[in-house]
């Protein structure tokens, strides 16, 4: 069946430090994927996403790279801040039987220690 | 645009009561979604409506579960003799429809339900 797959957490890394958060897909057909982003006491919030192969998203600083030879979608940061603390949900969507249910990792808890 | 609202914020309830949830998508947004959350876990799919048609259930969703969009408008989720497992964040989502299914979801705060 579809999934996702996401590193364990929580990450913990000093303001400045650099962030990788893995997250691997299974799917049939070619799906769109996201990363989501939860903070404290708040809803999903959409971070980046990419559509096709090879498409890289983008926001805040955050960056992460569609790769269907290894199916993989890893979330990465140069430089993380205290304020990135939150939980990271990655996300694919795939257009089957009309509908357009996400299907969603885990999540990854990341605190950034000032 | 104000974003994807729902009512109420928090629930307590003892088990065996009925409990009953509302949505208010973003205004114009066609697909409606409702997904659970449990403590440590993503979200997970409860059902989809587009406009008042609901197209889909998970089998997440026992007997016990309804949801309701009458008017292609608000939604509501409804859980009837509610359980302790029920306890978990019930999440709304919206997205217009453009086209192949990469919409991006936009989701509510969330209802964190707390049976006892």
């Amino acid at each position: 069946g579809n999934s996702v797959t996401q590193m364990e957490g929580p990450v913990t890394l000093s303001e400045e430090a650099f962030l990788t958060i893995n997250c691997t897909y299974t799917a049939t057909g070619y799906p769109s994927l996201f990363w989501y982003v939860q903070y404290p006491g708040e809803g999903l919030q959409l971070l980046l996403k990419a559509t096709k192969a090879d498409d890289k998203g983008s926001n805040k600083g955050f960056e992460a790279t569609y790769r269907k030879e290894t199916t993989s979608f890893h979330l990465e940061k140069g430089s993380v801040q205290v304020s990135d603390s939150a939980v990271y949900f990655c996300a694919l969507v795939l257009a089957t039987s009309g509908t357009y249910k996400y299907i969603f990792g885990t999540g990854t808890r990341l605190k950034v220690l000032a | 645009d104000t974003g994807v609202s729902q009512d109420p914020r928090h629930k307590i309830t003892k088990r065996g009561q009925n409990v009953t949830f509302r949505c208010d998508p973003i205004s114009e947004h066609n697909r409606l979604y409702w997904y659970r959350q449990t403590l440590g876990q993503g979200p997970e799919f409860l059902t989809y409506f587009q406009n008042e048609a609901q197209l889909e259930k998970s089998r997440l969703l026992s007997d016990r579960f309804s949801a309701e969009r009458p008017k292609g408008s608000f939604s509501t989720l409804e859980i009837q003799r509610t359980e302790q497992g029920d306890s978990a964040m019930y999440l709304c989502a919206s997205s217009p429809e453009l086209g192949r299914g990469t919409d991006t979801q936009y989701f509510g705060p969330g209802t964190r339900l707390t049976v006892l």
